[in-house]
């Protein structure tokens, strides 16, 4: 069975610019959270959504902005990018919205702003 | 606040024991996990406390304490594949809150 995929899984973009990476949950699981891990740093929670709602957002700027799709995937937005927004971005899933059990992550997509 | 301490590194030899300690403010908690993360790559599950007690889970076992805010993961009979970050997560509204993780290096 397929694991969460991302993509992309590495790219690069200059200040100023908006950046829109991609997660595929694990089949059967409606909830898709995103973390940014800056390097050296534990993951920090951006979004949750479940059943197509925002269920939670973390201490981030409005720059950033996620959705979750009817097939339960999700894109994460990033606008007018920042030096300090340079990190790995990891997109993880869980069965329901509660966190009822463990968040399964993907490889992530790694975000250089030059 | 959700201030989640772990040490930063530690070194020690293939075949011994590693104690990993996390300690966070009790708030809220709604249960521990912990996570194995190898450089560039994702983290990995490796356990869930949600109950005063030890987990044990083949060579990894986990501790909690819900009223002194204390967790700690133990790596038995250490291998030289364990040499990764290991990060305490404490569970609050329905997100993990991360600790910055904990560097262990396994050397022969």
């Amino acid at each position: 069975d397929a694991g969460v995929t991302q993509s992309p899984t590495h790219l690069i973009k200059t200040r100023g610019q908006h950046v829109t990476l991609r997660c595929s949950p694990i089949s059967g699981h409606k909830s898709v959270s995103w973390y940014q891990q800056v390097l050296g740093q534990g993951p920090q929670f951006i979004f949750q959504y479940y059943e197509k709602e925002e269920r939670g957002r973390g201490n981030f700027p409005d720059r950033f902005s996620a959705r979750q799709f009817p097939n339960y995937s999700s894109e994460l937005n990033v606008n007018a990018l920042l030096l300090g927004d340079s990190a790995l971005y990891l997109c993880a899933s869980s069965l329901a919205g509660g966190l009822a059990g463990e968040l399964f992550f993907g490889e992530g997509s790694r975000l250089t702003v030059l | 606040g959700q201030n989640i301490d772990q040490p930063t590194e530690m070194t020690a030899t293939e075949g011994a024991i590693v104690q990993i300690n996390c300690t966070y403010q009790t708030s809220g908690f709604n249960g521990l996990f912990w996570y194995q993360q190898h450089a560039g790559e994702a983290p990995t599950f490796l356990s869930y406390n949600v109950l005063d007690g030890l987990e044990e889970k083949g060579r990894f076992s986990s501790f909690l304490s819900r009223s002194k805010g204390y967790s700690y993961l133990l790596l038995k009979e250490l291998q030289m594949k364990d040499s990764a970050s290991y990060l305490c997560a404490v569970k609050r509204n329905n997100r993990l809150a991360f600790g910055k993780g904990n560097q262990v290096v396994v050397i022969p």
